[in-house]
């Protein structure tokens, strides 16, 4: 089974502070996703990843950026927390194929800036 | 903007009911894709189904596809309290591309 982890259930921090979010999966995945979660707005895609050091801009990349130095890693990076980015983050990973394929989630974590 | 939208957005029924889950797009796709999360937890794939296909099964599930209406329907049959949950359409442009997700309908099942 494909497994993503991300590296905290639930994160508290500071305006101002710097905020990594951790995405690891074990199944060779080329395709990485972050997306965040709010209520009425659903899922919105922040940045996605095709494969190692590539990167594209989602919907809402604005006060984010991402590092995928690694196959099995996608990191979110906020450079400077804002209330505003009080959500649930949700990472995916996908296999490239020439079909039509799925997204498997990681558990989320629930960040919250005060 | 949302590619997919979930109608209704909150449904109550009673353990044993069928419960019927709408979505509707707007752009040609490749492909149709339904995930539930449980509250609080990640998403989870339940069913796929792709342009050229008019209806598929799994389980309890039974997803249709009109392609001339942009529009999916999910249908769980005998529900049970463990199927509370959100369900969310997400549909594919082209194979490959990213996914776009609904809203998502909130399921309750009473037992």
């Amino acid at each position: 089974d494909v497994k993503v982890t991300q590296s905290s259930r639930y994160l508290v921090k500071r305006t101002g502070e710097k905020v990594f979010l951790e995405c690891v999966q074990d199944m060779d995945h080329e395709n990485m996703f972050w997306y965040r979660q709010d209520p009425g707005l659903g899922l919105r895609l922040i940045y996605f990843s095709y494969d190692v050091k590539m990167k594209e801009k989602g919907d809402i990349p604005e006060g984010y950026s991402v590092s995928r130095e690694k196959k099995e890693r996608f990191s979110l990076i906020l450079e400077s927390a804002s209330t505003n980015q009080t959500s649930m983050y949700l990472c995916a990973s996908r296999r490239r194929t020439n079909y039509a394929d799925t997204q498997y989630f990681g558990p989320g974590t629930r960040l919250t800036v005060l | 903007s949302q590619q997919g939208e979930e109608d209704p957005q909150a449904l109550s029924i009673q353990e044993g009911e069928n419960a019927t889950m709408n979505c509707s797009y707007k752009t040609s796709i490749n492909n149709l894709q339904w995930y539930r999360q449980n509250s609080g937890r990640g998403l989870v794939h339940l069913i796929l189904i792709r342009s050229n296909e008019r209806e598929k099964h799994s389980g309890r599930l039974r997803v249709t596809l009109d392609t001339s209406k942009k529009s999916s329907s999910l249908l769980i049959t005998a529900s049970r309290a463990a199927d509370t949950a959100s369900y969310f359409c997400a549909t594919q442009e082209t194979s490959g591309s990213r996914l776009t997700f609904g809203e998502g309908t909130q399921l309750t099942v009473n037992p």
